[in-house]
């Protein structure tokens, strides 16, 4: 089956420190693959994405890149901000699996002024 | 664009009660939405997938007869907790899959339901 896997959390980073969050997958099929982002007491936001191999998903600053010969997609950033700090959860979409989303564990990102 | 909303942000109600949260996608339509738990601390644990018009596909171990889901149209669907109990306090989060974006799913703010 589908499986998300993270590295452990927490995380904590002083502001403008370099980021890397690691996310490796399986999957039968040839998923997407996505980075979600929760701020406390919200719900998940769309942080970027990638549907195909060597794709560069990129959006406020963060980037990751669709590797499949490692099957993974590790989340980085060049310089954090305070308000970055939230839960950041990896997923897969199988289109073979209806689409539905197999989610990472999730890690707790903490950036200190 | 793709915004999701849900309503009620919050709900507070007695035990044995029923409580419906509603999802609508505001700018696109929906043929499918998914329904989410989380608890505290942990990743989301999907519900049931819901598809417009069509009875919802529950996942293993979820009670259709307490989680009841309708999807009534391409813009909203509701999910009803029957004769809520304790156990049932959680966050409720639904997504909404875009007809034309097949894969990203895009996701409410959540619900946060306690029962006393």
């Amino acid at each position: 089956g589908n499986s998300v896997t993270q590295m452990e959390g927490p995380v904590t980073l002083s502001e403008e420190a370099f980021l890397t969050i690691n996310c490796t997958y399986t999957a039968t099929g040839y998923p997407s693959l996505f980075w979600y982002v929760q701020y406390p007491g919200e719900g998940l936001q769309l942080l970027l994405k990638a549907t195909k191999a060597d794709d560069k998903g990129s959006n406020k600053g963060f980037e990751a890149t669709y590797r499949k010969e490692t099957t993974s997609f590790h989340l980085e950033k060049g310089s954090v901000q305070v308000s970055d700090s939230a839960v950041y959860f990896c997923a897969l979409s199988d289109p073979g699996a209806n689409s539905k989303l197999t989610f990472g564990k999730g890690i707790t990102l903490s950036v200190r002024p | 664009g793709a915004v999701v909303s849900q309503h009620p942000s919050r709900v507070i109600c007695k035990s044995g009660t029923s409580v419906k949260i509603e999802c609508r996608s505001l700018d696109f339509q929906a043929t499918t939405m998914f329904w989410y738990r989380q608890f505290p601390k942990q990743s989301l644990m999907l519900m049931a997938t819901s598809n417009e018009g069509s009875k919802a596909t529950y996942e293993q171990g979820v009670e259709k007869d307490k989680f009841l889901i309708n999807h009534a149209s391409l813009t909203l669907s509701t999910l009803t907790v029957t004769s809520a109990h304790p156990e049932d306090s959680s966050f409720y989060i639904c997504s909404a899959r875009d007809r034309s974006e097949q894969e990203t799913q895009y996701f409410g703010p959540g619900t946060r339901l306690l029962v006393l």
